[in-house]
């Protein structure tokens, strides 16, 4: 699986757009980019995933470069329940049990 | 819909003790996994159940086992508990092995 890069932290202002970027250069043409996140004490939660178009739900929205070789969660409406990790994978043709965490990014949403 | 469920929340054992965690997935979801997630570390991909069998493991040893039963609740099994085996065991359950993975809140294990 491709490796990701991601910062380590990040804040963001309560009610402004929060926008996670990810590296992932060395994606493959069958690997899908998900995003996860993880609130304290709880499991991880997913968001989002896609493979080469923008996509969009209630939750996020996620934008990968034409190249795919980066792409960026936005969360337009931060609140400080969106106090979180996280995580960028990308996985290879929707193959669950290959999908490896990383570190993630620690976003801080302050009031 | 209920989410994963998994028990218990909180376990102690003794170094040398077993361990046995459960998880119920989601209703209608076969595939089951479960995750390491040590403090400080990320989730590090442990068991994936599919249809009762056991399709793939990490890089874990032996004495970490599990099952899934036919109604698709999973255990996972630690033996010969090791200090370092202290961690957040997370279970995830998908609708088949391209859907996204829903976690439960996990079972905290934790060796003296």
């Amino acid at each position: 699986d491709a490796k990701t890069t991601q910062p380590t932290s990040m804040d963001c202002a309560e009610g402004r757009a929060a926008n996670l970027p990810c590296n992932h250069s060395t994606i493959s043409g069958n690997e899908y980019v998900y995003w996860y996140r993880q609130i304290h004490s709880q499991g991880p939660q997913y968001i989002i995933h896609g493979l080469k178009n923008n996509e969009t739900n209630e939750m996020a929205s996620l934008i990968i470069t034409e190249d795919r070789k980066s792409s960026t969660l936005i969360l337009p409406h931060a609140t400080l329940r969106d106090t979180a990790v996280y995580y960028c994978i990308v996985s290879r043709s929707l193959n669950n049990n290959d999908m490896r965490f990383g570190a993630g990014t620690r976003l801080t949403v302050k009031p | 819909e209920a989410g994963v469920t998994q028990s218990p929340t909180h376990l102690i054992k003794t170094r040398g003790q077993q361990a046995t965690l459960r998880c119920s997935p989601i209703s209608g979801h076969t595939s089951v996994y479960w995750y390491q997630q040590a403090l400080g570390l990320g989730l590090q991909f442990l068991l994936w159940y599919d249809e009762g069998e056991e399709r793939n493991r990490g890089n874990f040893p032996p004495r970490f086992s599990g099952r899934q039963f036919p109604n698709y609740s999973s255990e996972l099994n630690v033996n010969a508990l090791e200090l370092e085996d202290s961690a957040l065991y997370l279970c995830a359950s998908s609708l088949d092995r391209g859907s996204p993975l829903h976690f439960g809140n996990g079972t905290r294990l934790t060796v003296t």
